[in-house]
């Protein structure tokens, strides 16, 4: 049964920088595993971020990017806003199947 | 526009099974490279992957749930079916229904709480 393992909390300034990662069971979280990111404040219904690793959708602000950090994925925000504060997921791609890691709760403090 | 609606009961027994539509509009599902999939929610829990199917009718299943799900595609009517056998407690959640595109899941539903409870 493959885990993919994120940070359970982060906190972080407004303003400030930080990164949440995603890693995988498995091994490395390369860009095979086609890293999504996905933000969920609560009470509402997930929006996707990035996919792919480092793409973004239209309505990705700027400041979210992803990349692949070491052995994991990873998305960084920079120039931290209050809206921020949410669940972040990542979901990892398995040669058909899909896994998604437990979420990261963001507070901005 | 893409839009995506989850149909469905609310309340299903345990050992039933749960039937759920996707009903979807603003894009095919015979283009190349689209698929629909479900993802679900316990309550206060994560997001949970479950299945997908491609413009192909190629299929995939959580490997944790193999066995009590599939997935089926109406192209013509613009819906995909997901049933889940032999429902517990423990399948209670919210679930989506979600628009797959180049390894993206882009649009979702609103999705709909379904409760398993005798």
């Amino acid at each position: 049964q493959t885990v993919v393992t994120q940070e359970p909390s982060l906190t972080v300034s407004p303003g400030g920088t930080v990164t949440l990662t995603c890693a995988s069971s498995t091994g490395a979280v390369t860009s095979g595993n086609y890293p999504n990111w996905f933000q969920q404040k609560p009470g509402q219904v997930p929006r996707a971020l990035i996919y792919r690793t480092s793409n973004k959708h239209s309505w990705t602000p700027a400041r979210f990017s992803g990349s692949l950090l070491g052995d994991k994925a990873a998305l960084t925000l920079s120039g931290v806003q209050p809206e921020d504060e949410a669940e972040y997921y990542c979901l990892l791609y398995y040669g058909g199947s899909r896994v998604f890691g437990g979420g990261t709760k963001l507070t901005v403090l | 526009q893409i839009t995506l609606k989850e149909s469905g009961p609310t309340l299903v027994k345990p050992t039933q099974t749960l039937t759920l539509t996707c009903t979807f509009s603003g894009f095919s599902l015979s283009t190349t490279g689209v698929g629909v999939g479900w993802i679900r929610q316990p309550p206060g829990k994560a997001l949970e992957w479950l299945a997908v199917v491609f413009w192909h009718d190629d299929k995939r299943y959580s490997p944790s749930l193999t066995g009590r799900l599939s997935i089926t595609k109406d192209t013509s009517k613009n819906q995909v079916v997901l049933t889940v056998t032999n429902v517990s407690p423990v399948d209670t959640a919210t679930y989506y229904c979600v628009h797959f595109n180049d390894f993206s899941g882009d649009y979702w539903g609103q999705g709909m709480l379904v409760t398993v409870s005798s």
